[in-house]
């Protein structure tokens, strides 16, 4: 199993540009999540998805969409890059909302110029 | 470089010693906690968690303890080895079973050989 994938794992935007970071599990957990992480911030949670075609907003979802189309796939976009969201974005997944532990993918690191 | 340790607090300890990290969460209607491990450059790695109906957990070398009365959670590491420097994040499923994971801010530890 390759667990939680990510991609890309950098990524340089211009202030204006749109982009969607790509997160795959392969273990058929129904809880999947998104999370920024910045310094002395620890992670804060976005967006997230208890099952296929159900998602919701966690604490930052501001400027963020995402769909969750398959058990498998969770995408993020960005519609309109700002500075304020150079980050590095965790996607993470799980078999039980709140119950049971988060698999992390190793992150994209995103730079707004 | 990695910026996840900046403005973290930072627990310095000898290669052999015993570890205690320390978090307080916030919300008494939590039920599940958990520990990760995140070391430069990767995602979170899930070390330990509890549940609210247990007072203490072990596992190889951690131990995590959980005193409700004043919302309070530590990690124990036994003879901590230089690899086990990290950032350290507890996590809380604040508001209950259907609760997020909601994350602290971490701690830094350093081990010197």
């Amino acid at each position: 199993n390759a667990g939680v994938t990510q991609t890309p794992k950098f990524q340089v935007l211009k202030t204006g540009q749109s982009m969607t970071l790509q997160c795959a599990q392969d273990m058929n957990h129904e809880y999947m999540s998104w999370y920024r992480q910045d310094p002395g911030m620890g992670l804060r949670l976005i967006h997230y998805s208890v099952g296929a075609g159900i998602t919701d907003q966690g604490e930052v979802p501001n400027g963020y969409n995402v769909s969750r189309s398959t058990t498998e796939d969770f995408p993020l976009r960005l519609l309109s890059a700002a500075p304020s969201q150079t980050s590095v974005y965790f996607c993470a997944s799980s078999e039980l909302q709140g119950k049971s532990p988060l698999h992390f993918g190793n992150g994209t690191r995103l730079t707004v110029t | 470089g990695e910026s996840v340790g900046l403005h973290l607090p930072t627990l310095s300890v000898q290669e052999g010693d015993n570890s205690i990290i320390n978090c307080a969460y916030s919300n008494s209607a939590s039920d599940y906690f958990i520990w990760y491990k995140q070391e430069s450059g990767k995602g979170p790695q899930f070390i330990i968690d509890i549940r609210s109906n247990m007072d203490k957990r072990q596992g190889q070398r951690v131990t995590v303890l959980l005193n409700k009365t004043v919302k309070h959670l530590s990690l124990q590491i036994a003879a901590t080895q230089p690899g086990d420097s990290a950032v350290y994040f507890c996590a809380e499923n604040k508001g209950g079973s259907q609760g997020n994971l909601i994350f602290g801010k971490g701690t830094k530890l350093s081990v010197k050989p």
